[in-house]
């Protein structure tokens, strides 16, 4: 079993819609969750880090842990076509030094 | 410059080739990543710096050597290289325990022919 599954799409959406975007892991040592960013061409951009359980937001972006099914979950609303990127999620144990990602879910934003 | 530089930014070698990529950040920070990023795969990391230190080896083969001189550059000298080690190559830096804040460069596309 991989540490860290996500799918990897391609997710089409019409630009406005919600985006839901997910990772399950299996390892439940792991106390960091990141999500990452990636435009074509360039390296991946830090969206947010939640430590634990619960919800974080930023602007349009909302991050959310669920410790107890091992499910991780990142929302966009009122998506837009410049979202339009690979989403990578991203996992850390408290202590460790070795962060594990996901193999990224592409996605499509349509005006 | 600002953030995390890598050069070149493409990269063509043969199998007998010995050629470096070349990392510099200009965070201020102290812990250094090589990841290897291959189509449809997960980021791989490769090796950790920490205060210059090398702090992980991800049973990479010998034929990647990396290099960090300072905390501010990091280097990946590639020699013998096999057609499957063709990816793009990313660098990162955070700081020391902060490995969930990484910056990432915006990478080597390295092709072995």
């Amino acid at each position: 079993q991989k540490e860290v599954e996500q799918d990897p799409g391609p997710l089409s959406v019409p630009e406005g819609a919600i985006v839901s975007l997910n990772c399950t892991y299996s390892n439940s040592a792991f106390q960091y969750f990141m999500w990452y960013r990636q435009y074509s061409r360039k390296g991946p951009e830090l969206l947010m880090y939640t430590y634990s359980s619960g919800n974080k937001e930023d602007g349009r972006f909302t991050a959310q842990v669920d410790k107890s099914s091992k499910y991780i979950s990142l929302f966009i609303r009122d998506s837009q076509p410049s979202d339009s990127a690979t989403y990578l999620c991203a996992i850390l144990n408290t202590g460790g030094f070795k962060t594990i990602f996901g193999a990224g879910t592409r996605l499509f934003v349509k005006a | 410059e600002t953030g995390v530089t890598q050069t070149p930014r493409h990269l063509v070698m043969g199998m007998t080739n010995k050629k470096s990529l070349k990392c510099e950040q200009h965070l201020g920070h102290n812990a250094m990543y090589w990841y290897k990023q291959s189509a449809k795969k997960p980021l791989e990391l490769m090796f950790v710096y920490n205060f210059k230190e090398q702090t992980e080896n991800n049973s990479v083969p010998s034929r990647f050597s990396p290099e960090c001189p300072n905390s501010s550059h990091l280097f990946l000298h590639l020699h013998t290289l096999q057609p499957e080690d063709s990816a793009l190559y990313l660098c990162a830096s955070s700081q020391p325990g902060q490995d969930y804040e990484q910056y990432f460069g915006p990478g080597t596309r390295l092709t072995v022919t």
